[in-house]
């Protein structure tokens, strides 16, 4: 069964300092993607960045950026020049079948992000 | 990116009443929409997945009696919360996936459910 970890359920990072969000899956399966979402106070889910197990390179979408290590099952989330609007839940999100866009998603516990000015 | 919608965003309702949920895709067609639900700092738990025309598929744990699901169209599904008690009270979200072959799935702005 597939499973999605996030140890950290808090983190404090000052602002402009980057921080790394741990994320750690578990999958049987060869062809799955991983998902990071962000969840401010609102509610809403913003999703940030995506990365497919075959691709060779890590994904990067402006001050996010994915380090993936296939071998050792872990995703984790690198947010550089942290700014204040940047705390909020995070959540890494794993779905089997890479190209299986009716796939669902399997949510890790989240990691709460505070940015101190 | 694709936009969804939640209505209503808040609803109170009492113990024992019936409250449905609406979740519409407002810029693509979604062939698949799924239900979560979320309790205070905890993680979504995938409640059921919808796919238009057919009946959903609950996850382990989740009454299909309970929470009807009707996703009768591309851009609509519904879910009703049936004799509502105050341990349904939750944010329940929305998420929606198109046909266009972009990953990521699309979520509604949740609705925030309080039993009295």
């Amino acid at each position: 069964a597939q499973k999605i970890t996030q140890t950290q359920p808090g983190m404090f990072v000052q602002e402009k300092e980057a921080v790394t969000l741990d994320c750690t899956y578990d999958t049987s399966d060869q062809s799955y993607g991983l998902f990071w979402y962000k969840q401010p106070s609102s509610g809403e889910m913003i999703f940030l960045i995506y990365q497919g197990s075959y691709d060779e390179q890590n994904a990067t979408e402006g001050r996010y950026s994915l380090n993936f290590q296939k071998a050792r099952k872990s995703a984790n989330l690198v947010i550089s020049a942290s700014q204040l609007g940047d705390s909020a839940m995070y959540f890494c999100a794993m779905r089997e079948l890479i190209y299986n866009q009716g796939g669902k998603l399997i949510f890790g516990q989240g990691t709460e992000l505070s940015v101190k000015p | 990116g694709a936009v969804v919608s939640q209505h209503p965003s808040r609803v109170i309702c009492k113990s024992g009443t019936s409250v449905k949920i609406e979740c519409r895709s407002l810029d693509f067609q979604a062939t698949t929409m799924f239900w979560y639900r979320q309790f205070p700092k905890q993680s979504l738990m995938l409640m059921a997945t919808s796919n238009e025309g057919s009946k959903a598929t609950y996850e382990q744990g989740v009454e299909k009696d309970k929470f009807l699901i009707n996703h009768a169209s591309l851009t609509l599904s519904t879910l009703t919360v049936t004799s509502a008690h105050p341990e349904d009270s939750s944010f329940y979200i929305c998420s929606a996936v198109g046909t266009s072959g972009i990953n990521e799935q699309f979520f509604g702005p949740g609705t925030r459910l309080t039993v009295l």
